[in-house]
């Protein structure tokens, strides 16, 4: 079964808006990391955050990692439209092998 | 300039046939990989390989033959293909596995009529 677990499965808001979206996972990690794809594309690296790290920023992206409870969140702030994307998060419980979420399709309105 | 560029970036076959997709990098990166990814978006992981050698081999049909003739390429053979085989197929690469972001190509988008 899938190492990660996204919710929502989709989210839509207005321009502006703040989106966060969840990872859950369900073994011990090394990494997390959050990954964006826009539709027909390739996904595009986000953001990794380290097992020891509980917060990690990246201009409008803020990503939580809590351990104890094997989730992760995703936040992006003052959403736009090109932020229209599916959003994955990635976890590499066995070295060299990343596992991905099923994915948030998040679509901000303009 | 593109980082990783697969090729073709569509392709439509028929049932039984056997078709080659291409993956390239130019980062000088050591692991390369292959993904499907189905019409439900759901990504999977076939092959790794890191400097030439493969590492990850998933529970993949016997079918699926990756090929690295260096660290910077990694193709994909798929011998008598099925319908099942319709997906988006994606290579990507990183500096050293899992520990690193990965940098995917464009992907390529397979149809088996």
């Amino acid at each position: 079964s899938q190492q990660g677990e996204e919710d929502p499965q989709a989210l839509s808001i207005q321009e502006g808006e703040n989106a966060t979206m969840n990872c859950s996972y369900k073994t011990s990690i090394n990494n997390l990391q959050w990954y964006r794809q826009n539709s027909g594309r390739g996904l595009v690296h986000l953001i990794l955050i380290r097992s020891n790290e509980r917060e990690k920023h990246s201009g409008r992206l803020r990503v939580t990692l809590d351990t104890s409870k094997k989730s992760s969140s995703l936040l992006i702030t003052a959403s736009r439209a090109a932020d229209t994307a599916s959003y994955f998060c990635a976890t590499d419980a066995i070295a060299g092998k990343s596992t991905f979420g099923d994915g948030t399709t998040l679509t901000v309105k303009p | 300039d593109t980082a990783v560029s697969q090729t073709p970036k569509y392709l439509v076959t028929q049932m039984g046939n056997d078709k080659s997709i291409k993956c390239e990098q130019n980062l000088g990166h050591d692991t390369m990989y292959w993904y499907k990814q189905d019409s439900k978006k759901f990504l999977k992981i076939m092959f790794s390989y890191n400097n030439k050698e493969l590492i990850i081999n998933e529970t993949v049909p016997n079918r699926f033959s990756p090929k690295s003739p260096d660290k910077a390429h990694l193709n994909l053979h798929i011998n008598s293909l099925e319908l099942g085989d319709s997906a988006v197929y994606f290579c990507a690469s990183s500096r050293r596995g899992g520990q690193d972001e990965q940098y995917f190509g464009p992907g390529t988008r397979l149809t088996v009529t």
